[in-house]
């Protein structure tokens, strides 16, 4: 069965810092990777994917992750971190498989101090 | 931009009241799932629907959830009788495709209280 796992589930860190957010999967095929951003009273919004292209995926608002099947990982990073990323943010796996559906990690906030 | 949207955003029951919680998914979409989050826990998968029948549903779905679409634009969610351990956020997704690789829009949620 598929799983994910995000270690963390609150990071702290100052304005204009990296910011990373580790995720690591557990699948038998395979997997599409996936992160999601969710804002105060919104819902998740696509922050970019990984389908079996390219392994260091670029996504919306300076985001980039690394797909690394060795270390089964899919880990979130931003050079340099902005109050607006203050939200909460989720790996999720998916494969083809399942029909689609999405298992999601545990979530993880990020605050971003001034 | 297309977006989800769901309704309410808020619903408050009593035990073993009935609730149906509804969505307007993407126009052209053809997939649609239920998720839940509960307070402090993770996103879970409860249904996906295509083409007017369950594709797959979870251990959680049980006999006390049913979805629907009645039209041609509603995707409801209905439990029949409510317990406490319902109580948690519901999200309501689209897809333009299967295949797992897809980009899932989500809606905004409904947080359903049970007293």
């Amino acid at each position: 069965a598929q799983s994910v796992t995000q270690l963390g589930s609150h990071v702290s860190v100052s304005e204009g810092a990296l910011v990373l957010l580790r995720c690591n999967y557990s699948s038998s095929v395979p997997p599409y990777l996936f992160w999601y951003v969710q804002y105060p009273n919104q819902g998740l919004q696509l922050l970019l994917k990984y389908t079996s292209a390219a392994t260091l995926v670029k996504g919306i608002n300076g985001f980039e992750a690394e797909f690394k099947k060795s270390e089964t990982s899919f880990h979130l990073t931003k050079p340099s971190a902005h109050m607006s990323d203050a939200a909460e943010y989720f790996c999720a796996v998916s494969d083809k498989n399942q029909g689609g559906k999405l298992i999601f990690g545990q979530g993880t906030e990020l605050s971003v101090k001034p | 931009e297309p977006e989800v949207t769901q309704t309410p955003s808020h619903q408050v029951t009593q035990m073993g009241q009935e609730v149906i919680l509804r969505c307007v998914p993407i126009s052209n979409h053809l997939y649609f799932y239920w998720y839940r989050q509960i307070l402090g826990q993770k996103v879970e998968f409860l249904v996906s629907f295509y083409n007017n029948e369950i594709s797959e549903k979870s251990e959680i779905f049980d006999d006390q959830f049913s979805v629907e679409r009645p039209d041609g634009s509603n995707f409801t969610l209905k439990i029949r009788s409510t317990k406490l351990e319902d109580s948690a956020m519901y999200f309501c997704a689209s897809t333009a495709g299967a295949g797992g690789y897809n980009e899932q829009f989500f809606g905004p949620g409904t947080r359903l209280t049970v007293l």
